[in-house]
């Protein structure tokens, strides 16, 4: 059984802090991982990918994998109040295998 | 690059009829393309992987002989929902991967259902 864990949160952040959301997967075979963002009411978007450990950045995003720990996780430097949503990590092996998503961290960002 | 759309965005039925939804990925070609159902606060549920020109597979759970799938394209994959009922009332989310990027997902904006 494949499982992603992430906190539910919410995760409040005040305007222009780090917000810090991790993500821990059980398939020791992942290859892939993706950060998904998805806003209420709408469908996911995806924002970041990462296949390699160490960390990816693009903008104020930071993708950080630790394939040995099962870890990976999101940064968002200079949050925006814009950037309130859920988040949703999904891990990816192999083929035409579908995504997992763990159930996604709410962060909020307050003005 | 990487859209998918469906259709409708929205839509509201009486108990008992049928609802169909595409998927489109409309400047890319998907061999597989993902149907997604997400209740109100959930997160959300893998329903079926359609493959094109074959047969979905249907998630643990959830009734092939009422959500019929069909993937008769690259890149057109349709959900019908037989026989609605007030508890399929839902978001119906697809999601596509490129042919040549297996790997990355792309999720069309979602079709809202609500059976009255």
């Amino acid at each position: 059984q494949k499982e992603v864990e992430q906190n539910s949160g919410p995760l409040s952040v005040p305007e222009g802090a780090i917000a810090s959301l991790n993500c821990t997967y059980s398939d020791r075979v992942s290859q892939s991982f993706f950060w998904y963002r998805q806003y209420s009411g709408k469908s996911p978007e995806l924002i970041m990918s990462i296949y390699s450990n160490g960390d990816k950045e693009d903008g104020r995003f930071t993708a950080q994998l630790n394939k040995a720990s099962q870890y990976v996780s999101l940064l968002i430097r200079d949050s925006q109040p814009s950037d309130s949503a859920t988040y949703l990590c999904a891990p990816w092996n192999s083929g035409n295998t579908p995504l997992v998503f763990g159930k996604g961290t709410r962060l909020s960002v307050i003005a | 690059g990487a859209v998918v759309s469906q259709h409708p965005s929205w839509v509201i039925c009486k108990s008992g009829t049928s609802v169909k939804i595409e998927c489109r990925s409309l400047d890319f070609q998907a061999t597989t393309m993902f149907w997604y159902r997400q209740f109100p606060k959930q997160s959300l549920m893998l329903m079926a992987t359609s493959n094109e020109g074959s047969k979905a597979t249907y998630e643990q759970g959830v009734e092939k002989d009422k959500f019929l799938i069909n993937h008769a394209s690259l890149t057109l994959s349709t959900l019908t929902v037989t026989s609605a009922h007030p508890e399929d009332s839902s978001f119906y989310i697809c999601s596509a991967a490129p042919v040549d990027r297996a790997e990355t997902q792309y999720f069309g904006p979602g079709t809202r259902l609500l059976v009255l």
